[in-house]
């Protein structure tokens, strides 16, 4: 069974400091991406990764970043976090193998920016 | 660039009774077409795919969607819901050539004792 975890369920920030959001999938999974999910938005991709050390931008980069030392981690990073970045944050990831492969879920993590 | 559309932000529906979650989509080339689902307080996951052959592709819990290319069209069905079936649905489609997925707004499906 394809488990994806993140850090934090729930997270409150102040406007300003450095966040990071943590994911973790036991899988060997080769693609892992970072969406924000918002009430009538739907999912938008901010960044993806298909290897170690690659990433490229999604629909909506802008103030964050990310990192992806190790195959199983991608790490979600708020430079400076604003209140406009308060929204859940959903990983997932997927084998690189076949266009065709289903994305699988980590259960979200709610941040708030005060 | 492809887009998804879920004209419908919310449907309620009456347990044991059918429904359909509309879904349409644009896109300059040929795509692959997901439903998902997320359940109260939880991450989303695979209710079914389309990915070439039969228009008709049946899911998990009894769920089952039609591709049909002509109209852009890949709405979702159940003939009888369950009080379990009460989750927000998402509409999603993927270029042939990219892992790169979008969303649609999603469809809150409120299932009614």
């Amino acid at each position: 069974d394809v488990k994806v975890t993140q850090s934090s369920r729930y997270l409150v920030k102040r406007t300003g400091e450095k966040v990071f959001l943590e994911c973790v999938q036991d899988m060997d999974h080769e693609n892992m991406f970072w969406y924000r999910q918002d009430p009538g938005l739907g999912l938008r991709l901010i960044y993806f990764s298909y290897d170690v050390k690659m990433k490229e931008k999604g629909d909506i980069p802008e103030g964050y970043s990310v990192s992806r030392e190790k195959k199983e981690r991608f790490s979600l990073i708020l430079e400076s976090a604003s209140t406009n970045q308060t929204s859940m944050y959903l990983c997932a990831s997927s084998f690189r193998g076949s266009y065709t492969d289903t994305q699988y879920f980590g259960p979200g993590t709610r941040l708030t920016v005060l | 660039a492809q887009s998804v559309t879920q004209l419908d932000s919310q449907v309620p529906v009456f347990e044991e009774a059918p429904v359909e979650l509309r879904c349409n989509y644009s896109s300059s080339v040929s795509v692959y077409l997901f439903w998902y689902v997320q359940y109260p307080n939880q991450g989303l996951q695979l209710l079914l795919k389309y990915l070439s052959g039969s228009t008709l592709v049946k899911g998990i819990n009894g769920f089952e969607a039609e591709f049909n290319k002509s109209q852009t069209s890949f709405h979702l069905r159940k003939p009888s819901v369950h009080i379990s079936d009460t989750a927000e649905y998402f509409c999603a489609v993927s270029p042939q050539v990219s892992q790169k997925v979008t969303f649609g707004t999603g469809t809150k499906l409120q299932v009614i004792p």
